[in-house]
């Protein structure tokens, strides 16, 4: 299965700052990949398909790049509502497969 | 704007039966769009692809996790199932349901809603 690497761990920006958060697939994914947040007590939501579309109601300060193995997904202008924890998933191959997660904290 | 809602037991003992459900309100299960998915998040770990159904009942699992789920969905009432069978204390986890976007681009793709989740404990 693809192994899906976030990197880091955890991410300490301050509101207003640019966030830059990475995924690595261990095999290319083309542009098959999403990004979620997830906020504490929330579900998940979706932010980014296909790499770089956002999702329905999602503010333009999202934005996802990258191609192959490497993408990014960066988050401009932070706000209060933007800390929260990260997921990419890949879904070029079965079994989808899911990073392990970036915590966007206030720094 | 659809919502799915995760229910059942919170706490099951090593051996036993786990069966969950979800139902879905404000949509409906029966479209070609999209299959019904099962995902969990195991403690302090990442998110796992369980499984998926369409509403005929065609499921696709992730072959990793071995074959000790089942899959089931229920048209007249909005909902799908899962059931995990003799469950041991690595099966603890957050079990979220989510709609997953299928046939375009590829053939299982990206999940666009999610349930709350539950926290389901395997323990004596």
């Amino acid at each position: 299965e693809v192994v899906m690497t976030q990197f880091p761990a955890t991410l300490s920006v301050s509101p207003g700052e640019r966030a830059t958060l990475s995924c690595t697939a261990s095999q290319s994914i083309n542009a098959n990949l999403a990004w979620y947040q997830v906020r504490s007590g929330q579900p998940p939501r979706l932010l980014i398909y296909s790499k770089s579309t956002r999702a329905t109601g999602i503010p333009p300060r999202f934005s996802g790049s990258g191609s192959g193995t490497d993408f990014t997904l960066t988050i401009t202008s932070l706000q209060s509502e933007d800390f929260a924890v990260y997921f990419c998933q890949q879904f070029d191959t079965l079994p989808v497969t899911f990073g392990q997660g970036t915590r966007l904290e206030i720094k | 704007q659809v919502r799915l809602q995760e229910s059942g037991p919170g706490l099951v003992k090593p051996s036993e039966t786990l069966s969950l459900t979800c139902s879905i309100s404000g949509g409906f299960i029966k479209s070609s769009d999209y299959y019904w998915a099962w995902i969990r998040q195991p403690p302090r770990r990442g998110l796992e692809w369980i499984g998926s159904i369409s509403f005929d009942g065609r499921t696709y699992q992730n072959w990793s996790l071995k074959s000790r789920f089942s899959f089931s969905v229920d048209t007249s009432k909005n909902q799908f199932s899962l059931r995990l069978n003799s469950v041991t204390a690595a099966d603890t986890a957050v079990y979220f349901c989510a709609r997953m976007i299928f046939g375009v681009p590829k053939a299982f793709n990206w999940f666009d809603s999610w349930g709350q989740g539950m926290l389901v404990s395997v323990s004596s």
